[in-house]
């Protein structure tokens, strides 16, 4: 069964950092792409960023609303996503998500499966 | 970036009723288009990727379309467990975009 679980949410002071895992099982991590999506209090939902597999080399894109401030890393040989906050606003404040992302018959890459979601709050 | 519109925002439908949502992207994005469901306080479920294809796992009353621009969701048959918020996305180049959401309530 494929698994994704989020952890270290929590709340933090504007200005401060804070680094999300994602925890994976049941499918062969090392071989996707993974994203981070995240989910204000009552809003839609935000894409983040996205980490390649090894083959294209770890490479990553991020969105503009977060690029030079969060980071996403991963350990395939721990099956481990993380993503590091830095310079957290009050607007970083949501629910966020890893998710794990496969190619379609054209190479490009979809959502597959969704993790549970860890909280972030800024505030002060 | 790719502006991902969906309507309408919100709607009413019964039980046994079919719906259909309409995602509309800014520029031309092939199809590579996915739709997602979701409940209140849970985690974002994959519904549809390549506009059209069927996430395993995922029953046959929902079905997708479209090519280019304009893409529509359909959900037949509406049960008490398809009322949710469901969302567009576009994974054609980066930025990822997603549409605002669409909200099927219960009339």
């Amino acid at each position: 069964e494929v698994q994704l679980v989020e952890s270290g949410g929590g709340l933090v002071q504007p200005g401060g950092s804070l680094r999300l895992s994602c925890a994976v099982s049941g499918f062969t991590f090392s071989d996707h792409y993974m994203d981070w999506v995240r989910q204000a209090p009552g809003k839609g939902l935000e894409w983040l960023g996205r980490t390649r597999n090894k083959v294209k080399s770890y490479t990553t894109e991020y969105a503009a609303s977060v690029k030079g401030r969060f980071t996403i890393s991963r350990e395939d040989s721990k099956n481990l996503l993380f993503l590091q906050m830095n310079s957290l606003k009050t607007e970083d404040t949501a629910v966020y998500y890893c998710v794990r992302a496969t190619s379609d018959t054209t190479g490009f890459y979809y959502f597959q499966s969704w993790g549970q979601g860890t909280l972030v709050s800024v505030s002060s | 970036d790719i502006q991902m519109t969906q309507s309408p925002s919100s709607l009413s439908a019964s039980v046994g009723d079919r719906v259909t949502i309409t995602c509309q992207a800014s520029q031309d994005i092939t199809n590579h288009l996915a739709w997602f469901q979701q409940k209140p306080g849970k985690a974002p479920k994959s519904l549809i990727y390549a506009a059209s294809s069927l996430q395993s796992g995922v029953p046959s009353k929902f079905s997708g379309s479209g090519s280019g621009t304009h893409f529509t969701l359909t959900i037949t048959n509406l049960q008490p467990e398809d009322f949710a918020t469901y969302y567009c996305q576009h994974y054609h180049n980066y930025p990822l975009t997603l549409g605002g959401g669409t909200k099927v309530e219960i009339k």
